[in-house]
């Protein structure tokens, strides 16, 4: 079964408001949880780290005011796009590993659609 | 810095022959690669992995995967292709930093569009 869960699996918004998307490591902590972004038929784009208790790490070029990552916990990091645009539209993934694992896991992957 | 390369967008084979989807990788130190598998829509499917050890990897649904390390590759394979294998294939690097105490950064190849034909 799913290790990694991820909520809502769509959303549709509106236009300059926020959404929220939680990913959850089920039956494990995760200490470190990664956001991807992907276009349609195209490759994943690591956003960001998450990392839990502390800031989440963003790669270049990613807007850490837009797509605000928040890991309270040991199995829930959050990813809030804030005032969204129909740029913002795509399919959003996260992963996570357990601690002495080297079996990454991904959740199911959230669409997001501004309208 | 960490990368994989696979140079096919599209792989199309018959049902019952044997399939092939390439990967090349480029890194400094010992490779930790892997194989995930996406359906429309869903999110990413863990097929298998090289960590050390034998070099031909067995994993989920019948695939395997060869790692070369004198060619740099790690080539996905399955001896006889089934309709439903039909999925986008992505092969993948670990960025790994381990002074961070385990940092599980995936580096992903383009992915290659798997058509299998009845």
């Amino acid at each position: 079964g799913a290790v990694v869960s991820q909520h809502p699996s769509r959303v549709i918004c509106k236009s300059g408001t926020s959404v929220k998307i939680e990913c959850r490591s089920l039956d494990f902590q995760a200490t470190t949880m990664f956001w991807y972004r992907q276009f349609p038929k195209k490759s994943l784009m690591l956003m960001a780290t998450s990392n839990e208790g502390s800031k989440a790490t963003y790669e270049q070029g990613v807007e850490k005011d837009k797509f605000l990552i928040n890991h309270a916990s040991l199995t829930l990091s959050t990813l809030t796009v804030t005032s969204a645009h129909p740029e913002d539209s795509s399919f959003y993934i996260c992963s996570a590993s357990r601690e002495s694992g080297n079996t990454i896991y991904f959740g199911e992957g959230s669409w997001l659609t501004v309208v | 810095a960490q990368s994989v390369a696979q140079p096919e967008d599209q792989v199309n084979v018959a049902e019952g022959n044997p399939l092939t989807v390439k990967c090349t990788y480029s890194v400094s130190g010992n490779p930790y690669l892997f194989w995930y598998v996406q359906y429309p829509n869903r999110g990413l499917q863990f097929l298998l992995k090289y960590i050390t050890g034998d070099n031909l990897v067995k994993g989920s649904y019948g695939f395997e995967a060869e790692f070369n390390k004198s060619q740099t590759s790690f080539h996905l394979k399955k001896p006889s292709a089934l309709v439903s294998d039909s999925a986008l294939y992505f092969c993948a690097v670990r960025d790994f930093f381990p002074f961070s105490g385990g940092y599980n950064k995936l580096i992903f190849g383009a992915g290659t569009r798997l058509a299998v034909h009845p």
